[in-house]
């Protein structure tokens, strides 16, 4: 099992560019999670997907759309990038009261 | 809105000595979790502690949680290098947020020789 994947690990993006990040994991998860980590903050929750179909609103939301594709799949999209979202982003998924976390893609927005 | 506080935010700390992490939280949760994260990595799962007064101990890493105090405590005994890291709790959100986690600052511990 690769548990929780992510893609890319790393990305530079300008101002006012959009891109997807993409996660997926094998473990046949029903919920899962973005969360962004910026330096002091701890992890904040951006969106998430108690099952597949279904999304919900975190934290911290705005400037970002999500897709549950299928039960695998979970992708976060930035439709217009601002500097304020550099930032690490981690996908999670979650069964039997335990949190899996994917390695994270590490963006910056210039 | 649930809160979680951790202190300290940094600590230095000699090899050998003990010391010990806090991690507050503002409402009621039924499950309380610890990590740590090395940096450029992702995030480690230490311990989940589940019910007022949960003893969780691996190595030189000990956790307890206290519900009625909304308290959870992360104890290092003689601290060595390799624990030089950043640690973080987090309290489990309700059903109604999808079982999402809410996590303190995080606590940069660096020990030294």
């Amino acid at each position: 099992n690769a548990g929780v994947t992510q893609t890319p690990k790393f990305q530079v993006l300008k101002t006012g560019q959009s891109m997807t990040l993409q996660c997926a994991q094998d473990m046949n998860h029903n919920s899962m999670y973005w969360y962004r980590q910026d330096p002091g903050m701890g992890l904040r929750l951006i969106y998430y997907s108690a099952s597949e179909g279904t999304t919900d609103k975190g934290e911290v939301p705005n400037g970002y759309n999500v897709s549950r594709l299928n039960k695998r799949e979970f992708s976060l999209r930035l439709e217009s990038a601002a500097p304020s979202q550099t930032s690490v982003y981690f996908c999670a998924s979650y069964s039997s009261g335990e949190q899996y976390f994917g390695p994270g893609t590490r963006l910056t927005v210039t | 809105e649930l809160k979680v506080e951790q202190n300290p935010l940094f600590l230095s700390m000699q090899e050998g000595k003990n010391y010990t992490i806090y991690c507050n939280y503002s409402t009621t949760s039924d499950r309380l979790y610890w990590y740590r994260q090395d940096p450029g990595k992702s995030l480690e799962s230490l311990f989940v502690l589940l019910s007022n007064g949960a003893v969780k101990q691996e190595g030189r890493l000990m956790a307890s949680l206290d519900t009625k105090a909304r308290l959870s405590t992360l104890h290092i005994t003689a601290a060595v290098h390799d624990l030089s890291a950043t640690y973080f709790c987090a309290v489990r959100l309700s059903s109604n947020s999808g079982y999402a986690l809410n996590f303190g600052k995080g606590t940069s511990l660096l020990v030294t020789p």
